[in-house]
């Protein structure tokens, strides 16, 4: 089962923030979140696993509610360079690392 | 250190052409992927090797069959190309007792 993400995009101003959440039906042991640029691929930024150790970008901050299966991912004092597609991946078990990814949410920061 | 290396980057192939999508790693990594990105979606698995020597079918594996050539080579083939294959497709590693995968710069396939 895909995880679901919310908001399919948002657009903001340079030092604004946005928050991008992402559920899953499904009982998770880690949630990845990645950001791709149009034509380019994606590149990590962020895991959480289950037990609270996180893992990632200096910058973005995230948070994984066990329990209800549900990822956020913060992003705070927006850059130009912050825009592009945000996914998020899941994992239901460590030892294949097959992960599901959300639809996408793609997130415009502008001047 | 090139990382996750794709090729060829660019195909155009008729429908019922086959071809062979080739992906390289020189990190070392024990775990390789294959992905589809189409359009407005997100990235699907194909099939993983998650070790030299064993390979297994991810979300959408039909119509594709892969190669463990070595601990660096996996390769992603179509026998019998159909338009419903166009995409773009990623080759990712990931390191044995780590959670992170790194992507390659991906091959964009139309399929006429």
């Amino acid at each position: 089962q895909q995880p679901v993400q919310s908001p399919q995009a948002v657009i903001l101003r340079e030092g604004e923030d946005a928050v991008i959440n992402c559920s899953s039906s499904k009982a998770l042991y880690s949630v990845h979140w990645y950001r791709q640029k149009h034509g380019e691929a994606p590149v990590f930024l962020m895991i959480l696993l289950k037990g609270g150790e996180q893992k990632g970008h200096e910058k973005i901050s995230a948070s994984f509610n066990e329990k209800k299966q549900q990822s956020s991912l913060y992003l705070t004092a927006s850059q130009l360079s912050y825009s592009g597609t945000y996914f998020c991946g899941t994992a239901g078990s460590s030892n294949t690392g097959k992960l599901i990814f959300g639809q996408g949410t793609t997130l415009q920061v502008k001047p | 250190n090139a990382g996750v290396t794709q090729t060829p980057k660019f195909q155009v192939l008729k429908t019922g052409q086959s071809m062979t999508l080739q992906c390289a790693q020189d990190m070392n990594h024990n775990s390789m992927y294959w992905y589809r990105q189409d359009p407005g979606m997100g990235l699907r698995l194909i099939y993983y090797s998650a070790s030299e020597g064993t390979t297994d079918k991810g979300e959408v594996p039909n119509g594709y069959n892969v190669s463990r050539l070595n601990k660096r080579e996996f390769s992603l083939r179509l026998e019998s190309a159909a338009p419903s294959q166009t995409s773009v497709y990623f080759c990712a590693s990931r390191a044995r007792g780590q959670e992170t995968q790194y992507f390659g710069p991906g091959t964009r396939l139309l399929v006429l």
